[in-house]
């Protein structure tokens, strides 16, 4: 059983198009997060939610939207995708706590191409 | 604004050496982690250290902190080709778990048999 999947694994599309990546972890985790991975394998947070609630937003542009529809589910929403959006973008979920040691479980990936 | 810098970038090194990959960041905490990712995969948790001084080991890889310094290592002894892949570490800003997570730039390690 994978314990962060997303779909799809690749997206393909033209510039000004929406998509939606989708993401669910069976961790029985509180925490879910969208991540960017660059061109030059740079990894920044996007967005992270505990139990269905908005905790951070990194500067990301308003086009970008997440939503957690319960604890399990993390999906990412892109309106009018343009050139700079091509990159990996990886979910991932932990448990979180204070004064904890906790990991990062993440996602396999979805590599988006903008045309 | 937290800065997390790993060197080197790029690492190419023989089946059976011994190297050390570096990860510096600018300012305090007392959180540190450190991922493996292959091509085209996700990552993968290796190391959580949690305080200054903490060593982890896990086969041929040896994880290391020092809060006062600001620098964690990653040691590789007598490297396997199995263990090419990018090696990331992580800081925690907040000291409360995984929320603010800041990546440093990866070093790429390639061994060679």
């Amino acid at each position: 059983d994978t314990a962060v999947s997303q779909t799809p694994k690749y997206l393909v599309t033209q510039m000004g198009n929406d998509k939606s990546i989708k993401c669910e972890q069976n961790l029985g985790h509180d925490t879910m997060y969208w991540y960017k991975q660059d061109s030059k394998k740079f990894l920044k947070i996007m967005f992270s939610y505990n139990n269905k609630e908005l905790i951070i937003n990194e500067t990301v542009p308003n086009r970008f939207s997440p939503k957690s529809p319960d604890k399990a589910h993390l999906n990412l929403h892109i309106n009018s995708l343009e050139l700079g959006d091509s990159a990996v973008y990886f979910c991932a979920s932990s448990q979180r706590r204070t004064a904890t040691n906790e990991k990062l479980f993440f996602g396999s990936g979805t590599q988006l191409s903008v045309l | 604004e937290l800065k997390v810098e790993q060197n080197p970038l790029f690492l190419s090194m023989q089946e059976g050496k011994n190297y050390t990959i570096y990860c510096n960041y600018s300012t305090t905490s007392d959180r540190l982690y450190w991922y493996r990712q292959d091509p085209g995969k996700s990552l993968e948790s290796l190391f959580v250290l949690l305080s200054n001084g903490a060593v982890k080991q896990e086969g041929r890889l040896m994880a290391s902190l020092d809060t006062k310094a600001r620098l964690s290592t990653l040691h590789i002894t007598a490297a396997v080709h199995d263990l090419s892949a990018t090696y990331f570490c992580a800081v925690d800003r907040t000291n409360f778990g995984n929320e603010k997570l800041t990546f440093g730039t990866g070093t790429r390690l390639t061994i060679i048999p």
